[in-house]
């Protein structure tokens, strides 16, 4: 079983709300990651956690705040986002944190107004 | 600067033919390869993923990579209009943190 699953699957937020997107594996991965993707653009990488530990920050703006509470669940916490920010958001996990095979989540689509 | 690049198409094939995908990358320390295939407004699908020289074939599906070329493409054999989709060529530099670099995509249209 392959399986990543996102909650909830649209989206729709003000600027000035808070709201979180949530991701859940029970792989027993112990890598996973936020993307984020805008129409007609490949994937681009926001976060890595590897064994529950934040190992890579792309360059992200603070608005988006990610958490890993256990091995199996990561949160991305939103807050005071812009328009532009309005996406697909994806969510993946991989075995490890060393070249494995990345399996995405069906994804939530983000509506910033 | 690591790239990875492909041609955004589409490409158009009729069905029953083979689609040919093609995809190089800029770093000869590139360690592992893969093919995801996205429908439109759905995230990505893994494919394929190859590590060494060579061929690898699953069903209609055959990747190829060749790493002195800095070359890795997908063929797909008997192409179905299921199979019209977005192809994306994703590399592994093999740094720390499992960090996968996408190409564009190819838009790959199978018509019946």
């Amino acid at each position: 079983d392959t399986e990543v699953t996102q909650t909830p699957k649209h989206l729709v937020m003000g600027m000035t709300n808070k709201k979180s997107l949530k991701c859940e594996q029970h792989m027993g991965h112990r890598a996973m990651y936020w993307y984020k993707q805008k129409a007609k653009k490949p994937p681009e990488l926001m976060f890595v956690y590897s064994y529950e530990k934040l190992s890579i920050n792309e360059s992200v703006p603070s608005r988006f705040s990610p958490e890993c509470p256990n091995s199996s669940l990561l949160n991305l916490h939103l807050h005071a986002l812009q328009p532009e920010d309005s996406a697909l958001y994806l969510c993946a996990s991989s075995p490890g944190p060393g070249g494995e095979t990345q399996y995405f989540g069906p994804g939530t689509r983000l509506l910033v107004l | 600067q690591k790239e990875v690049e492909q041609n955004s198409g589409p490409l158009s094939v009729p069905e029953g033919a083979i689609a040919s995908l093609n995809c190089t990358y800029s770093d000869r320390g590139s360690q592992s390869f893969f093919w995801y295939r996205q429908y439109s407004g759905k995230s990505p699908e893994l494919i394929m993923s190859i590590y060494s020289n060579g061929d690898k074939e699953d069903g209609r599906f055959t990747a190829q990579l060749n790493k002195a070329s800095q070359y890795v493409s997908l063929l797909i054999r008997d192409s179905q209009p299921s199979d019209s989709a977005t192809y994306l060529c994703a590399v592994n530099w093999g740094n720390a943190g499992n960090m996968l670099t996408f190409g564009g995509g190819t838009r790959l249209m199978v018509k019946p």
